[in-house]
């Protein structure tokens, strides 16, 4: 079965560090979403491309977070530099014709 | 007041027993989307909807545009639909607005 693969699955880091994400979305898809849930806020939406052309990211901090697809292989976000807050699970998912989005199992993130 | 909210927000039910959840919205929207959280974490988008009704498998997807409503229905219920179900709605693709979702737990 075709799946989004996110790595790393969990990552621990202290405060004020880099924290690079990575999704592969299916090959093929021309769209890629990032979100980020928490207890709190549950499900946000943070950044979503198409054809590798950022179309949304109004839902990022842009002070401290990046989302990039150097190619249509990869998507990564960035937290430079990480703060507590940021402590969630991120998800990336990916979509050729919606609503068949596909979800990858996400990165827990913990900003200690 | 939020954008999307849905109810009830957890809900425990039989084995077999007809399940809806329901989801309404105050923002405009190009869609609606109900999407399914295994307890392992996992999501899987369930449908998407503009108009009328969707079916797939036990379940099924309704919208009232008019009303801003949309309503997920599980028959014949089974423990595997254990989930968390949230709705979200989506502006022709350019904000999503997701629901607090709604935790299920079916009893077998």
């Amino acid at each position: 079965d075709a799946r989004v693969t996110q790595t790393p699955r969990h990552k621990v880091t202290e405060m004020g560090q880099e924290v690079t994400m990575r999704c592969q979305p299916i090959l093929g898809h021309n769209t890629v979403f990032w979100y980020r849930q928490t207890m709190m806020q549950g499900l946000e939406l943070l950044a979503y491309f198409r054809n590798r052309a950022p179309l949304d990211d109004s839902g990022m901090p842009k002070d401290r977070f990046s989302a990039e697809m150097p190619d249509a292989t990869l998507a990564t976000l960035k937290i430079q530099p990480s703060e507590p807050r940021d402590s969630a699970v991120y998800f990336c998912a990916s979509g050729l014709v919606l609503p068949a989005m596909l979800f990858g199992q996400g990165t827990r993130l913990t900003v200690v | 007041k939020n954008e999307v909210e849905q109810s009830p927000q957890n809900l425990t039910a039989q084995e077999g027993e007809f399940i809806t959840i329901n989801c309404s919205y105050s923002v405009g929207i190009s869609a609606l989307h109900w999407l399914q959280q295994h307890p392992g974490g996992g999501i899987v988008s369930l449908f998407m909807l503009s108009s009328g009704k969707k079916k797939h498998g036990r379940l099924i997807a309704t919208i009232n545009i008019q009303e801003k409503h949309s309503s997920l229905h599980i028959t014949a219920s089974h423990p595997r639909d254990s989930a968390v179900y949230i709705c979200a709605a989506d502006n022709y693709g350019q904000n999503f607005v997701f629901g607090p979702g709604t935790r299920l737990s079916v009893l077998p």
